[in-house]
């Protein structure tokens, strides 16, 4: 399975800033993803990150309020911006195996908005 | 109804139980399969993956696919403390595709 690092743990923010999470993976893939795990409830996409082109957001998720960047087949960010205690969730970074049929996950970023 | 429902717990047991944790769902198009652990603070960890029906078994845990009925298990054999975390179904329909959660249950082993 990858390694996959996310920076950073955690970190309490104020509203209406932004924060940019980062994610390295130890091995070269092509697809990766970013959910969200609010408190309380189950993991939620929002976006997967495309090497080279424009990410790919789902429904309910936009570009303004959740920017993504792909620079290399190893790394990717997400900014959660103007950031309201709404979006105080887990953010994590997930990458498929190998095999392209298994998605592995890194620690996650824990957020709190106050 | 949701696309994956998963029982919602919690769920306490003693040590040495057979736990069985159960999803169930309603897209046809989902053939591949996994079970999730989480514990307390830290990012889900991939216990066991499926494709399509049948049984899968890595130790202590078997997991069961059941695509007619829709249908999905994790059975934990004599469980342990170390085995209290949040368990968490998932599916997706290809080789790469975005993964559906079920909402995860809590497991707790007493000792």
């Amino acid at each position: 399975s990858a390694v996959i690092s996310q920076k950073p743990s955690r970190d309490i923010c104020q509203r209406g800033t932004s924060l940019t999470i980062q994610c390295q993976v130890d091995s070269q893939v092509t697809m990766m993803f970013w959910y969200r795990q609010q408190p309380g409830q189950s993991l939620t996409l929002i976006a997967t990150a495309n090497q080279g082109s424009e990410a790919t957001y789902e429904s309910g998720f936009v570009i303004d309020k959740f920017p993504i960047s792909r620079p290399n087949l190893t790394f990717s960010t997400l900014t959660v911006s103007n950031m309201s205690p709404e979006d105080s969730s887990i953010y994590l970074c997930s990458v498929g195996g190998s095999s392209g049929n298994t998605i592995y996950f890194g620690e996650g970023s824990w957020l709190t908005v106050v | 109804q949701k696309e994956v429902e998963q029982d919602p717990g919690p769920l306490s047991v003693p040590e040495g139980a057979i736990v069985s944790l159960n999803c169930t769902y309603s897209n046809s198009a989902f053939q591949y399969f996994m079970w999730y652990r989480q514990y307390s603070r830290k990012g889900p960890e991939l216990l066991m993956y499926t494709y399509s029906s049948g049984n899968k078994e890595d130790g202590r845990f078997t997991a069961q696919v059941d695509k007619s009925s829709k249908y999905i298990s994790l059975f934990i054999r004599d469980s342990q403390p170390s085995d209290s975390a949040t368990y968490l179904c998932a599916m997706g329909s290809g080789a790469n595709s975005k993964l559906t959660f079920g909402k995860g249950i809590t497991l707790s082993v007493r000792p």
